[in-house]
């Protein structure tokens, strides 16, 4: 069973559309997070989630929007979309805020 | 903002050698850990190493950290052509989620 799994793998979308990336975790972790990484590889905090309360709200354009119906599911909703957001959005989710990440395998975004 | 910069950007050996990677990070931390990425997937956790340890071991794997130094290594032995991936360094901090460096790629050719 995956433990994290995201959808979809890939989006293709035009700039101004709104979309949806869903994340759901099993493994009954508390925290669940968003990271984006650009075409340098550089892993950014987005946002994260724990027992349904954000706790962290990075700098990140009101454009996008955490919503977890429950502590299994943690999704991204982006508004409005431009080129810049283009990039892998992973999901992650860990027992404790500081313990280790199990990451999804990513969903590539290219907005044209 | 407190985050890793890992030493080198990339790196390139040979099956059999040991690869060392280096991690830099600005503040004091509670733990640190590091992360394996393999190409268009999700980040792997390796090993965890807190603030009051120097040394930990996971197989091939070998982390040291230098709190004096705000520094960690990550040492890979006997390297494999599986091997060849990203590596993470993440410090975690009061009030913030884990943050990550940039990484380092190796290849491991065979």
């Amino acid at each position: 069973d995956t433990a994290v799994s995201q959808t979809p793998k890939y989006l293709v979308t035009q700039m101004g559309n709104d979309k949806s990336i869903k994340c759901e975790q099993n493994l009954g972790h508390d925290t669940m997070y968003w990271y984006k990484q650009d075409s340098k590889k550089f892993l950014k905090i987005m946002f994260s989630y724990n027992n349904k309360e954000l706790i962290i709200n990075e700098t990140v354009p009101n454009r996008f929007s955490p919503k977890s119906p429950d502590k299994a599911h943690l999704n991204l909703h982006i508004n409005s979309l431009e080129l810049g957001d283009s990039a892998v959005y992973f999901c992650a989710s860990s027992q404790a805020r500081y313990s280790p990440l199990h990451f999804g395998n990513g969903t590539r975004l290219t907005v044209t | 903002s407190q985050q890793g910069e890992e030493d080198p950007q990339a790196l390139s050996i040979q099956e059999g050698e040991n690869a060392t990677m280096n991690c830099s990070y600005k503040t004091s931390i509670n733990n640190l850990q590091w992360y394996r990425q393999n190409s268009g997937r999700g980040l792997v956790h390796l090993i965890l190493i807190r603030s009051n340890e120097r040394e930990k071991h996971s197989g091939r794997l070998r982390v040291t950290l230098d709190t004096s130094k705000k520094s960690s290594s990550l040492l890979i032995t006997a390297s494999r052509a599986a091997d060849t991936a990203s590596y993470f360094c993440a410090t975690d901090g009061a009030g913030t989620a884990l943050i990550f460096g940039k990484g380092t790629t190796l290849s491991v050719s065979s």
